[in-house]
């Protein structure tokens, strides 16, 4: 089967720092990305997603960056907010999605 | 516009007994997919119903069962409940299918005793 993994399974950072969260995937006919957020007690909420032709695709406060030559995602949250603190997941679509296990971002205040 | 809907938010079943699951799509999506998401094992996916018709499946055994109505409403059954099927049930919905965005429902704490 597919194996998306994510390299830390936590994280902490201080309120305004910015995050990064990688990610990496296992399948190089992969060709659509999404991060999701997942707050305790909640479904995944989509953050942004980016196609296989694209290196870099940013939305409000976030960015996601794609490198297919190691196969390697990741998110970027610009001014990290007590808000964030979420388990963070990418996920990895080849006819259908294969989701990574989460890393847990707290934001220290 | 509402999102994905569920119920049951929890659930405590014992061993043994069977349970139904109830996912309500964002309007006009017509793909809803059902995944298990247990600690450290990330999602795991269950099926994906279309138009009332299960179009993929998972590698789950027999037990788990599902269904979609004309409404895009679905229901995930699971029978002879087992300890190990303790889990967050999550249910998405999508326009087209599994390459589309699944946007997830709040799901469903199965707790089995």
């Amino acid at each position: 089967g597919e194996s998306v993994g994510l390299h830390l399974p936590t994280l902490s950072v201080q309120e305004g720092d910015n995050s990064i969260i990688n990610c990496a995937y296992s399948n190089s006919a992969s060709d659509y990305f999404i991060w999701y957020k997942q707050e305790s007690g909640k479904g995944p909420q989509f953050i942004i997603d980016i196609r296989s032709n694209m290196d870099k695709r940013q939305g409000q406060r976030v960015t996601v960056l794609l490198n297919k030559t190691v196969k390697h995602l990741s998110l970027q949250i610009a001014a990290t907010q007590p808000g964030d603190s979420a388990v963070y997941f990418c996920a990895e679509n080849m006819s259908q999605f294969y989701f990574g296990t989460g890393t847990s971002l707290t934001v220290i205040p | 516009k509402a999102g994905v809907t569920q119920t049951p938010r929890y659930l405590i079943k014992t061993r043994g007994q069977q349970v139904t699951l109830s996912c309500s799509p964002i309007s006009g999506h017509r793909s809803v997919s059902w995944y298990q998401q247990t600690p450290g094992q990330g999602l795991q996916f269950l099926f994906e119903y279309f138009s009332e018709t299960q179009r993929n499946k998972g590698n789950f055994p027999g037990r788990f069962s599902g269904r979609q109505f004309s409404n895009s409403r679905s229901e995930m059954n699971v029978s002879t409940l087992e300890l190990g099927d303790s889990a967050l049930y999550l249910c998405a919905s999508s326009l087209g299918g599994l390459s589309d965005t699944q946007y997830f429902g709040p799901g469903t704490r199965l707790t089995v005793l």
